[in-house]
Order: structure tokens, then sequence, then C-alpha cells
């Protein structure tokens, strides 16, 4: 059973930014919040973490409030190969912990 | 820097034969995971070795499913006997922090294998 939950799908523009938030709503202490990415026949890519506040990189920001029972990630003006599907995922190395949802679809039109 | 290696890219079975995954993860990389995606979920977990010792197989089912990392570099995972509910890619990554460290954890993926069924 995942433990986030996150829209199953989205639909954007190229140029816009996306945000997709994911709920964390039993979060543990030690949890930190990844981002993953997934095309079509390739494995998921890395894309982001956090543990709380707000992280940026050159892909993508990720912001997590005080409570830390949410997290969004913010994409800056999309591009066509921005279509993918993205995970949320809370760790902190406990066993039976790393569970995927089933993430949210992203398609961006041009 | 090379990448998670897996082989076959695809492979096609008829029920009740075997088959075997092969992965060989970052080099340097303690930790190896195998996970199964089915078609429009999410990857699920089966096994996470660390080093050559299994952390949680919690998930594997065992009657049918084994793997192994001998030397704590290299895995195979195997099915014996495969049944049609085993069509799936199976994913092989592996990261460079330990499991029991809070945090951190960036997993990096294989490209993985597509398994058929018939």
């Amino acid at each position: 059973l995942a433990k986030t939950t996150q829209p199953i799908s989205m639909d954007s523009y190229e140029g816009q930014e996306v945000n997709i938030t994911c709920s964390h709503n039993n979060i543990a202490t030690n949890d930190y919040i990844t981002w993953y990415q997934q095309f079509p026949s390739q494995g998921p890519r890395f894309i982001i973490q956090g543990y709380k506040t707000k992280v940026t990189n050159e892909v993508a920001s990720l912001f997590i409030p005080a409570d830390r029972k949410s997290s969004t990630l913010s994409l800056p003006r999309v591009s066509l190969s921005d279509t993918a599907v993205y995970y949320c995922l809370e760790y902190g190395g406990s066993q039976g912990n790393l569970i995927f949802g089933k993430g949210t679809k992203l398609s961006v039109k041009p | 820097e090379a990448g998670v290696a897996q082989s076959p890219r695809y492979k096609i079975i008829e029920k009740r034969q075997s088959v075997a995954f092969w992965c060989n993860p970052i080099s340097g990389h303690a930790t190896l995971y195998w996970y199964q995606q089915i078609l429009g979920q999410g990857p699920k977990l089966l096994i996470q070795f660390q080093n050559n010792g299994v952390v949680d197989d919690s998930q594997l089912p065992k009657d049918r499913f084994s793997a192994e990392r001998l030397k704590g570099v290299d895995s195979t995972l195997k099915i014996q006997p495969a049944k049609l509910e085993d069509s799936a890619v199976y994913l092989c990554a592996s990261s460079l922090d330990p499991p029991g460290l809070a945090g951190q954890n960036i997993q990096y993926f294989g490209a993985g294998t597509r398994l058929s069924v018939l």
C-alpha cells in the first residue's frame, strides 16, 4: 500500500510552470522526500530530494512545508521532453519502507 | 561514470519455465535493489541487499523467486517456475548510502528487463 498520494495525471503546455503535489500524511521523522522521473522503457531517474523548506537544483524545485505533510515538485518552463511519470517517495532507512505509488503522468503539449 | 547495467533487455518465456536476470550496479555502491514494475504501476520492491546480505525481502515471492549477490557486487534474480502474472519489467537499482542512514539513499536505476510470460 502506497504511503503517498499524488494526482494520477496532469496536462500542461510548453513553457508553463508545473507543480505536482504529493501528500505525506504518515511521514516519519527520519524520512526524506524524494522525487523520481520515469520515461517509457527506462528506469526511474532521481530528480530532487529534501527534508524541509525549499530545495532547488538545475532541474526542479521542491517545496516542503513545516508540517511535512505534503511536498510540491515544481518544474519551471516545461518542454515536450518533460512528458513522463513522476513519483514521490518517502524513505528513512527502515525495512519495508521503500514504496512507490502509481505516480503522476505529466503530459506536456505544444 | 557507468550506470547500472542490466541484461537481457527483453525476455519471452512460456509459463512454468525458468528465467534469470543479471544486474551490475554502479561501482562502489553497497546497496542493491530489485524491483518489479507491472504496466501502469509504480515499481514494487522485491529485495534489497546491503553488500551481499539481504536487508529486506518481505515482498519477494520466495516459493518461486530467488536472488543472490555474490561478493557484494553483481546480482542475479531468478524466477522458477514463471507464471503469467510475472510478466513485468524487472528493474535493478543501486545506491551509495546504506540502509539505516536517515535520508539520502538516492537510487540509480538500470533500464530494466521486460519479461513476457506466455
